[in-house]
């Protein structure tokens, strides 16, 4: 299967500042997530990130606060932006279908995390 | 819209015995089901999913998990725990149309030795 990273694995923040998180996949894949896990809870779907055109939000999600690039079939990012301390959790990618490594798009694949932590 | 309910959000077992995690869904149309794991600051693996084929799915690291629409359940099992198994699990389905997955809030398996 496709490997799957993410950058920075984790980072520590101060309010008011945006951190950007990179996810880079080694192979082109079709559809692309981002998703959110609070402390102790499970995982929220912030968007999915559209090649080429503006990401799809999830209720509760707004471009302005959780901007999403996705400038090719490979790579995306998502920007946690004006930071409070309950934007601290971690944010996962996820990719699902692709060319090679990746059969179908009914399966969704995880990257290993960034850990965000707000001051 | 589908939705999981994953009951008890804490199990422990002894090594060695039957390892059982609940897993019920709502859905109106027929679901894809997916079971996840995730061990302690790593992100999420996939361990099996059912997809309209069998019934009776296995998985890796000796889990299975039996899809029953009659009761709207997706159960994981294992029929010896390990140490290793210690993680959290969560249960998780997508109506297939959009792939867009729902997750259970997740149970925390911890194994005694």
């Amino acid at each position: 299967s496709a490997v799957i990273s993410q950058k920075p694995s984790r980072d520590i923040c101060q309010r008011g500042t945006s951190l950007t998180i990179q996810c880079q996949v080694d192979s082109q894949v079709t559809m692309m997530f981002w998703y959110r896990q609070q402390p102790g809870q499970s995982l929220t779907l912030i968007a999915t990130a559209n090649q080429g055109s503006e990401a799809t939000y999830e209720s509760g999600f707004v471009i302005d606060k959780f901007p999403i690039s996705r400038p090719n079939l490979t790579f995306s990012t998502l920007t946690v932006s004006n930071m409070s301390p309950e934007d601290s959790s971690i944010y996962l990618c996820s990719v699902a279908g692709g060319l090679a490594g990746l059969s179908s798009t009914d399966t969704q694949y995880f990257g290993p995390g960034t850990r965000l932590t707000v001051l | 819209a589908q939705s999981v309910t994953q009951l008890g959000s804490h199990v422990s077992v002894s090594e060695g015995a039957l390892v059982l995690l609940r897993c019920n869904y709502s859905s109106s149309v027929p679901p894809y089901l997916f079971w996840y794991v995730q061990y302690p600051n790593q992100g999420l693996q996939l361990l099996l999913k059912y997809t309209s084929a069998a019934t009776l799915v296995k998985g890796i690291n000796g889990f299975e998990a039996e899809f029953k629409k009659s009761e709207t359940s997706f159960h994981l099992t294992k029929p010896s725990a390990h140490m290793s198994d210690a993680a959290e699990y969560f249960c998780a389905v997508s109506d297939g149309d959009d792939y867009k997955l729902s997750f259970g809030a997740g149970t925390t398996v911890t194994v005694r030795a």
